[in-house]
């Protein structure tokens, strides 16, 4: 079953502009995850939160999580061209079977 | 370099026709999986293996069958039962819940098969 849900399913900005996607779930997690698919490719994992942490940085990206809630946000700053792909939030509930939502389409214009 | 190998790419099959995908890992993880992506929604759990010699049905087993018989090695098969197996197929391994009990996914570049 599916628990987590992206939001918005599209999003289009300029290059240099930050990218804000949320993601909701629905029952309680262990951790939740934000994985990147570039067209065609398989999915590349690109940060980890757990719940009891709020706030986690990688670079780039600036992952929140609002366990009460129950939402998590990914912003991706000053965005570039190869940061156009689909992000995916996953929800970890400690049992092996990882929860992915529908994901959004990020494209970032030149 | 250590990573995960999907094969083929692209396959095309007639209606009624089983077919199976190869996913071969290098990396030593325990833990192997399979996902359907349908376009316009997220990934679904076909089946999960945990160890060699074990598999567990995800959320849309029907039609489809694994083995592990090898760390290394967790084909799928798409089975004439599958109603509308066109889709992009994607394997990932990890090495488990770990020590810290997160399970971190990495996914081969997947199979997409067409049924004709």
């Amino acid at each position: 079953s599916q628990q987590g849900e992206e939001d918005p399913q599209a999003l289009s900005i300029q290059e240099g502009e930050n990218a804000t996607m949320n993601c909701s779930y629905k029952t309680s997690i262990n951790n939740l995850q934000w994985y990147r698919q570039n067209s065609g490719r398989g999915l590349v994992h690109l940060i980890l939160i757990r719940s009891n942490e709020r706030e986690k940085h990688s670079g780039r990206l600036r992952v929140t999580l609002d366990t009460s809630k129950k939402s998590s946000s990914l912003l991706i700053t000053a965005s570039r061209a190869a940061d156009t792909a689909s992000y995916f939030c996953a929800t970890d509930k400690h049992d092996y079977k990882l929860s992915f939502g529908a994901g959004t389409t990020v494209t970032v214009r030149a | 370099d250590g990573g995960i190998t999907q094969s083929p790419k692209y396959l095309f099959r007639k209606e009624g026709q089983n077919v199976t995908l190869s996913c071969e890992q290098n990396l030593n993880h325990d833990a192997m999986y399979w996902y359907r992506q349908d376009p316009g929604q997220g990934l679904r759990l076909i089946y999960y293996s945990q160890i060699v010699n074990d598999f567990q049905k995800g959320d849309i087993a029907e039609g489809y069958s694994v083995s592990r018989e090898k760390k290394e090695s967790f084909p799928l098969t798409v089975t004439s039962a599958q109603k509308n197996p066109t889709a992009f197929y994607l394997c990932a391994s990890s090495v488990g819940q770990g020590a810290s009990g997160a399970n971190v996914l990495t996914f081969g570049a997947g199979s997409r098969l067409t049924v004709l």
